[in-house]
């Protein structure tokens, strides 16, 4: 079945970019007609949906004011996954950030085990 | 945004008790309502989608209901397996949105 797999850094300093991976097993990216969302949650808080993507490329960010014009996510449909970036990081974006799969307006059936990023000095 | 309202925030109960607790939209959603269950250091998990359909594996002494803007989900007989956050989710428009959570704890 299908299996979604964060990866990334663990830490990031203050002001740098956050970039995290998502690899899909067991599944095409392309097939299904699912969208791909990155989704976080701060230590001891709730769930906020980041975007996600479609297999061609369309994406819908969060205007979020939290997370604003800081957010690109793409796809590589070559290597099965799909990735985050988030710039300017500060203590407010430490969070286990989860990648997720949805069809368009469905819930998420997937998700992945979830990737910690603190950021810090 | 739509906002999403979940109530009680918490609630303490019995292996055996029925439990019931609340989500409600800023606005109509009709049936675009989800439910997740997460235990502590996991992912969450689906539970209940469009409202009232239970996800494939999930007991039956899960149900939910609702639509509109109130919607809720009654765990028949808690069991041990249950206690656990659980969140409510919309996806009638975008920014897609969650509830605050929901924490079911050992009375």
């Amino acid at each position: 079945q299908v299996q979604l797999q964060e990866s990334g850094p663990g830490l990031v300093k203050p002001s740098q970019t956050l970039s995290l991976t998502c690899t899909v097993s067991g599944g095409s990216i392309t097939g299904g007609d699912y969208y791909w969302s990155w989704i976080r949650q701060p230590p001891g808080k709730g769930l906020q949906w980041i975007g996600y993507i479609y297999y061609t490329g369309s994406t819908y960010y969060n205007p979020s004011a939290s997370l604003k014009s800081r957010i690109t996510i793409s796809i590589d449909t070559s290597k099965n996954h799909f990735s985050l970036n988030l710039r300017s990081v500060t203590a407010a974006d430490t969070a286990v950030y989860y990648c997720a799969r949805s069809r368009l307006w469905s819930a998420f059936d997937i998700w992945g085990q979830g990737a910690m990023l603190t950021v810090s000095s | 945004d739509i906002q999403m309202t979940q109530s009680p925030s918490s609630l303490s109960a019995s292996v055996g008790d029925r439990v019931t607790f609340t989500c409600r939209a800023s606005q109509s959603i009709s049936t675009y309502l989800h439910w997740f269950q997460q235990k502590p250091g996991k992912a969450p998990k689906l539970l209940i989608y469009a409202a009232s359909r239970l996800q494939s594996g999930v007991p039956s002494r899960f149900s939910g209901s609702g639509s509109g803007t109130d919607f809720s989900v009654t765990i028949s007989s808690l069991q041990a397996e249950d206690f656990a956050t659980y969140y409510c989710q919309q996806s009638y428009t975008t920014p897609w949105t969650f509830g605050q959570g929901t924490k079911v704890e050992i009375k």
